[in-house]
Protein backbone atom coordinates (compact mmCIF):
# COMPACT_ATOMS: atom_id res chain seq x y z
CA UNK A 1 0.00 0.00 0.00
CA UNK A 2 0.99 3.58 -0.73
CA UNK A 3 -0.73 4.58 1.98
CA UNK A 4 -1.54 8.65 1.77
CA UNK A 5 0.03 10.23 -1.08
CA UNK A 6 0.52 13.88 -1.91
CA UNK A 7 1.87 16.22 -5.26
CA UNK A 8 3.78 18.20 -5.45
CA UNK A 9 5.85 18.36 -2.80
CA UNK A 10 7.12 21.72 -3.32
CA UNK A 11 5.27 25.05 -4.83
CA UNK A 12 5.79 28.25 -5.17
CA UNK A 13 2.63 30.50 -7.20
CA UNK A 14 2.53 34.09 -7.28
CA UNK A 15 -0.27 36.10 -5.81
CA UNK A 16 -3.51 35.98 -7.74
CA UNK A 17 -2.65 32.35 -9.49
CA UNK A 18 -4.57 29.39 -8.91
CA UNK A 19 -3.72 25.71 -8.29
CA UNK A 20 -4.97 22.12 -7.16
CA UNK A 21 -3.10 20.27 -4.37
CA UNK A 22 -3.28 16.94 -5.37
CA UNK A 23 -4.41 14.00 -2.73
CA UNK A 24 -4.90 9.84 -3.14
CA UNK A 25 -5.00 6.91 -0.43
CA UNK A 26 -5.80 3.53 -1.18
CA UNK A 27 -6.49 2.12 2.41
CA UNK A 28 -10.55 2.52 1.75
CA UNK A 29 -10.52 5.38 3.86
CA UNK A 30 -14.13 7.16 4.15
CA UNK A 31 -12.69 10.39 5.88
CA UNK A 32 -10.56 12.26 4.31
CA UNK A 33 -9.02 15.70 5.16
CA UNK A 34 -6.79 18.32 4.26
CA UNK A 35 -4.57 21.00 6.86
CA UNK A 36 -2.16 23.50 7.41
CA UNK A 37 0.24 23.92 9.58
CA UNK A 38 1.79 27.19 10.36
CA UNK A 39 4.50 27.54 13.13
CA UNK A 40 3.33 27.45 16.32
CA UNK A 41 -0.11 27.32 15.43
CA UNK A 42 -0.45 23.20 15.34
CA UNK A 43 -2.95 21.91 12.45
CA UNK A 44 -5.64 23.50 11.49
CA UNK A 45 -8.82 22.25 8.96
CA UNK A 46 -9.19 23.60 5.95
CA UNK A 47 -12.36 20.99 4.43
CA UNK A 48 -12.82 17.55 5.22
CA UNK A 49 -14.97 14.58 3.31
CA UNK A 50 -16.81 11.67 5.23
CA UNK A 51 -16.95 9.64 1.45
CA UNK A 52 -17.56 10.37 -1.87
CA UNK A 53 -19.76 13.68 -3.29
CA UNK A 54 -19.88 15.08 0.60
CA UNK A 55 -17.86 17.61 1.94
CA UNK A 56 -17.82 20.34 4.63
CA UNK A 57 -16.06 23.38 5.53
CA UNK A 58 -13.58 23.13 8.71
CA UNK A 59 -12.05 25.41 10.59
CA UNK A 60 -10.30 27.78 7.37
CA UNK A 61 -12.05 27.27 4.49
CA UNK A 62 -11.68 30.75 3.18
CA UNK A 63 -9.91 30.52 -0.27
CA UNK A 64 -9.99 27.22 -0.77
CA UNK A 65 -12.08 24.43 -2.61
CA UNK A 66 -12.46 21.25 -2.43
CA UNK A 67 -14.34 17.80 -3.89
CA UNK A 68 -14.80 14.22 -3.88
CA UNK A 69 -15.78 12.07 -6.33
CA UNK A 70 -14.27 8.76 -5.54
CA UNK A 71 -13.57 7.50 -2.55
CA UNK A 72 -9.10 7.71 -2.88
CA UNK A 73 -9.06 11.11 -4.25
CA UNK A 74 -9.74 14.43 -2.49
CA UNK A 75 -7.79 17.90 -4.21
CA UNK A 76 -7.75 20.89 -2.93
CA UNK A 77 -8.07 24.16 -4.96
CA UNK A 78 -6.89 27.02 -4.23
CA UNK A 79 -8.52 29.64 -5.72
CA UNK A 80 -6.56 33.15 -6.25
CA UNK A 81 -3.30 32.51 -4.11
CA UNK A 82 -2.68 34.93 -1.61
CA UNK A 83 0.75 35.21 0.22
CA UNK A 84 -1.40 34.21 3.74
CA UNK A 85 -1.66 31.14 2.60
CA UNK A 86 1.85 30.32 2.65
CA UNK A 87 2.26 27.00 4.64
CA UNK A 88 2.25 23.57 4.66
CA UNK A 89 -0.47 21.54 3.47
CA UNK A 90 -1.13 17.57 5.21
CA UNK A 91 -3.69 15.71 3.80
CA UNK A 92 -5.13 12.97 5.74
CA UNK A 93 -7.68 10.39 5.38
CA UNK A 94 -9.20 7.67 8.30
CA UNK A 95 -11.84 5.12 8.70
CA UNK A 96 -14.96 6.69 10.30
CA UNK A 97 -15.75 4.11 13.31
CA UNK A 98 -15.52 5.29 16.90
CA UNK A 99 -12.75 2.35 17.43
CA UNK A 100 -10.71 3.68 14.57
CA UNK A 101 -11.27 7.65 13.39
CA UNK A 102 -8.59 8.57 15.79
CA UNK A 103 -6.03 7.02 13.83
CA UNK A 104 -5.30 9.60 10.63
CA UNK A 105 -2.92 8.38 8.12
CA UNK A 106 -0.84 11.63 6.57
CA UNK A 107 0.20 12.72 3.67
CA UNK A 108 4.46 13.49 3.42
CA UNK A 109 2.84 17.25 2.84
CA UNK A 110 3.00 20.03 0.42
CA UNK A 111 5.23 23.63 0.70
CA UNK A 112 3.37 26.20 -0.55
CA UNK A 113 5.30 29.33 -0.85
CA UNK A 114 2.85 32.78 -2.24
CA UNK A 115 4.70 35.62 -3.30
CA UNK B 1 -9.11 30.71 23.95
CA UNK B 2 -7.84 27.51 22.35
CA UNK B 3 -9.73 24.32 23.00
CA UNK B 4 -6.35 22.31 23.28
CA UNK B 5 -3.35 24.07 24.79
CA UNK B 6 -0.08 23.19 24.27
CA UNK B 7 3.09 24.76 24.98
CA UNK B 8 5.41 24.82 21.57
CA UNK B 9 8.54 24.61 23.48
CA UNK B 10 11.26 24.06 22.27
CA UNK B 11 12.56 21.32 25.47
CA UNK B 12 15.87 19.98 24.83
CA UNK B 13 16.97 17.85 27.51
CA UNK B 14 19.91 14.97 27.76
CA UNK B 15 19.93 11.53 26.71
CA UNK B 16 18.33 9.08 29.10
CA UNK B 17 16.31 11.68 31.19
CA UNK B 18 12.50 11.53 31.53
CA UNK B 19 10.71 13.77 29.17
CA UNK B 20 6.75 15.09 30.31
CA UNK B 21 4.88 16.33 27.52
CA UNK B 22 1.55 17.82 28.32
CA UNK B 23 -1.53 19.35 27.30
CA UNK B 24 -4.88 21.00 28.81
CA UNK B 25 -8.20 21.31 27.66
CA UNK B 26 -11.67 23.12 27.97
CA UNK B 27 -14.26 20.43 25.74
CA UNK B 28 -15.36 18.47 28.58
CA UNK B 29 -16.96 16.30 26.03
CA UNK B 30 -13.66 15.11 24.39
CA UNK B 31 -13.29 11.14 24.78
CA UNK B 32 -10.49 10.12 22.73
CA UNK B 33 -6.59 11.64 23.33
CA UNK B 34 -3.86 10.86 21.28
CA UNK B 35 -0.14 11.60 20.80
CA UNK B 36 0.95 12.06 17.53
CA UNK B 37 4.84 12.30 16.88
CA UNK B 38 6.11 14.33 13.29
CA UNK B 39 9.75 14.21 12.35
CA UNK B 40 11.00 17.09 10.45
CA UNK B 41 9.38 17.51 7.30
CA UNK B 42 7.40 14.58 7.26
CA UNK B 43 3.75 14.20 7.80
CA UNK B 44 2.78 13.29 11.53
CA UNK B 45 2.81 9.80 12.59
CA UNK B 46 0.10 8.21 15.58
CA UNK B 47 1.75 7.22 18.59
CA UNK B 48 -0.75 6.59 21.71
CA UNK B 49 -4.03 6.51 21.94
CA UNK B 50 -6.46 6.38 25.30
CA UNK B 51 -9.99 6.14 25.87
CA UNK B 52 -11.17 8.07 28.68
CA UNK B 53 -9.31 8.17 32.11
CA UNK B 54 -6.76 6.42 33.06
CA UNK B 55 -2.55 5.57 31.76
CA UNK B 56 -1.86 3.38 28.83
CA UNK B 57 1.71 2.34 28.26
CA UNK B 58 3.83 1.28 25.51
CA UNK B 59 7.46 0.61 26.07
CA UNK B 60 9.56 3.70 26.61
CA UNK B 61 6.02 5.53 26.27
CA UNK B 62 3.45 6.59 29.00
CA UNK B 63 0.39 8.55 28.13
CA UNK B 64 -2.40 10.10 31.20
CA UNK B 65 -5.38 11.40 31.20
CA UNK B 66 -7.03 13.16 33.85
CA UNK B 67 -10.43 13.94 33.12
CA UNK B 68 -10.99 15.64 35.84
CA UNK B 69 -8.19 18.36 35.76
CA UNK B 70 -8.99 18.41 31.78
CA UNK B 71 -5.19 17.17 31.60
CA UNK B 72 -3.40 14.43 29.35
CA UNK B 73 0.43 13.81 29.77
CA UNK B 74 3.18 11.87 27.63
CA UNK B 75 6.08 10.37 29.55
CA UNK B 76 9.16 9.16 27.48
CA UNK B 77 11.57 6.78 29.78
CA UNK B 78 15.11 6.96 29.03
CA UNK B 79 14.69 9.39 26.09
CA UNK B 80 16.73 8.91 22.58
CA UNK B 81 18.03 11.07 20.03
CA UNK B 82 15.80 9.62 17.53
CA UNK B 83 13.00 10.74 19.92
CA UNK B 84 14.03 14.20 18.88
CA UNK B 85 10.24 15.30 17.24
CA UNK B 86 7.23 17.51 17.22
CA UNK B 87 5.12 16.13 19.31
CA UNK B 88 1.29 17.13 18.96
CA UNK B 89 -1.96 16.28 21.24
CA UNK B 90 -5.19 15.45 19.68
CA UNK B 91 -8.70 14.78 21.21
CA UNK B 92 -12.19 14.08 19.72
CA UNK B 93 -15.52 13.90 20.67
CA UNK B 94 -15.82 10.86 18.84
CA UNK B 95 -18.99 12.27 17.36
CA UNK B 96 -17.83 13.75 14.08
CA UNK B 97 -14.66 12.16 13.30
CA UNK B 98 -12.48 15.51 13.57
CA UNK B 99 -9.39 15.71 15.85
CA UNK B 100 -8.84 18.94 17.75
CA UNK B 101 -5.04 19.41 17.65
CA UNK B 102 -2.58 21.21 19.79
CA UNK B 103 -0.03 23.32 18.88
CA UNK B 104 2.92 20.93 19.18
CA UNK B 105 5.81 20.67 21.47
CA UNK B 106 9.27 20.63 20.12
CA UNK B 107 11.42 18.25 21.64
CA UNK B 108 15.34 18.28 21.33
CA UNK B 109 17.23 14.84 22.84
CA UNK B 110 20.65 16.14 23.11
CA UNK B 111 23.07 12.82 23.14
Amino acid sequence: NAGVTQTPKFQVLKTGQSMTLQCAQDMNHEYMSWYRQDPGMGLRLIHYSVGAGITDQGEVPNGYNVSRSTTEDFPLRLLSAAPSQTSVYFCASSHTTSTSHYEQYFGPGTRLTVT
Amino acid sequence: QKEVEQDPGPLSVPEGAIVSLNCTYSNSAFQYFMWYRQYSRKGPELLMYTYSSGNKEDGRFTAQVDKSSKYISLFIRDSQPSDSATYLCAMSAGSNYQLIWGAGTKLIIKP
